[in-house]
This record gives C-alpha cells, sequence and structure tokens, in this order.
C-alpha cells in the first residue's frame, strides 16, 4: 500500500541553525501539509501547499518556515534559523483531492526535531 | 484553539468489550471529520471518517457517528482488541484543507 515516508527519522541541530526535513508524498496526491506536536501538546497544522503554491498556512508558520516542492517527488519543510521551541515531531501529509471521497489526509512517520 | 476537544484524556476497556471514543466540536462549518490511531514515535494512521451530511459511518470493528445538533462525535470499537491499545485522535475539516486535532484519548484494551 503507498505510504508517505520522510526522512530523517530524527533531526539534532544547534539553535540558529539551518534544517530541512524531508517528505516523498502518495504519487498520485495533488495536496501536501507539514503539522507538527509539539511534546504533550496537540498535532497543529502548519501549511498546505498545492499547485507550487501556498494555499493556507498557520500563525506559526513565519518567516522562519518555508516549504518546497523541488522535483516531482519530494516535498520539504525548511526552518531557517532554529529556536528551541522548534523542538517537536513534524509530520508530512498528503492527500489525492479537496473532496469527492478522496480528501482523506495520509500521514507519514515523522521526523522528531531537536534543537539545543 | 478549543475547536476540537477530547475530554477524557484515557480510557481502559476489557477485551471483546465496546470502546466509545469521544470528541466535541464547536465550529459549525466544519464538513468532514476523521479518526487516526497513534502509536509512540509514529504517524497518525487513518482509521474512519464521516462527512457532515451522514450521521454514521461504519468500517468493519469501527463505527463513527456524528451528530450534529449536538457537535458531538463519537468511534464505537467492537469488539475491543489488545491491538487496539494506542491513542485516538479525532480531527476536524472547515471548507479547505487544514485538519484541526482533538487532544487524544488513550486507550487501553486489557486482556
Amino acid at each position: 500500500e503507498p505510504e508517505v515516508t520522510q526522512t530523517p527519522s530524527h533531526q539534532v541541530t544547534q539553535m540558529g541553525q539551518e534544517v530541512i526535513l524531508r517528505c516523498v508524498p502518495i504519487s498520485n496526491h495533488l495536496y501536501f501539509y507539514w503539522y507538527r506536536q509539539i511534546l504533550g501538546q496537540k498535532v497543529e497544522f502548519l501549511v498546505s501547499f498545492y499547485n507550487n503554491e501556498i494555499s493556507e498556512k498557520s500563525e506559526i508558520f513565519d518567516d522562519q518556515f518555508s516549504v518546497e516542492r523541488p522535483d516531482g517527488s519530494n516535498f520539504t519543510l525548511k526552518i531557517r534559523s532554529t529556536k528551541l521551541e522548534d523542538s517537536a515531531m513534524y509530520f508530512c501529509a498528503s492527500s489525492e483531492f479537496l473532496a469527492g471521497g478522496k480528501e482523506t489526509q495520509y500521514f507519514g512517520p515523522g521526523t522528531r526535531l531537536l534543537v539545543l | 484553539d478549543q475547536q476540537v476537544k477530547q475530554n477524557s484524556p484515557s480510557l481502559s476497556v476489557q477485551e471483546g468489550r465496546i470502546s466509545i471514543l469521544n470528541c466535541d466540536y464547536t465550529n459549525s462549518m466544519f464538513d468532514y471529520f476523521l479518526w487516526y490511531k497513534k502509536y509512540p514515535a509514529e504517524g497518525p494512521t487513518f482509521l474512519i471518517s464521516i462527512s457532515s451530511i451522514k450521521d454514521k459511518n461504519e468500517d468493519g470493528r469501527f463505527t463513527v457517528f456524528l451528530n450534529k445538533s449536538a457537535k458531538h462525535l463519537s468511534l464505537h470499537i467492537v469488539p475491543s482488541q489488545p491491538g487496539d491499545s494506542a491513542v485516538y485522535f479525532c480531527a476536524a475539516r472547515p471548507l479547505g484543507g487544514k485538519l484541526i486535532f482533538g487532544q487524544g484519548t488513550e486507550l487501553s484494551v486489557k486482556p
């Protein structure tokens, strides 16, 4: 069964450093998402992406964050200058459409980011 | 952001019995609801969903009920199995793509 994959599974970085989290969505999906979960808190929406553009972003997704689909398969989340509070589990998700019974979002296994 | 709430942080059920997980929401514009199951250090796994135009959806041992007037959603698992032990998240979607998650309920099914 097709699945969303994410790399790396764990990333440790120093505060102020840039990190890039990578995702390979399910191949026929058109809508891509990033969410995060800080330890002990809810899963929170960060950004959605369709047709090479951001469709929606949350307040969390400030100028330090960017997303890109550099080729036909990868979807990346970049944090330019990491802060301690960026430590979280980051999940990528994808869906085929937004409606019509094909709107379910399927999640990857996550990248655990630790900022020291 | 308290638009989606799961008021029970944990639930313990005997194997073979019914597990009922509850979820309340405040936004009447939500058009789609989903339940995900999550194990530690893994991503949420999709279980079952329901559109706002329906009041019930069933898939094997899993049934989701939607009561729009009460803004309440529930997931029934019958019969419960030890392998069902995990954290269950309900999520709701306003028009558009993003999902808004509840806090999760940790289900423990005891043999």
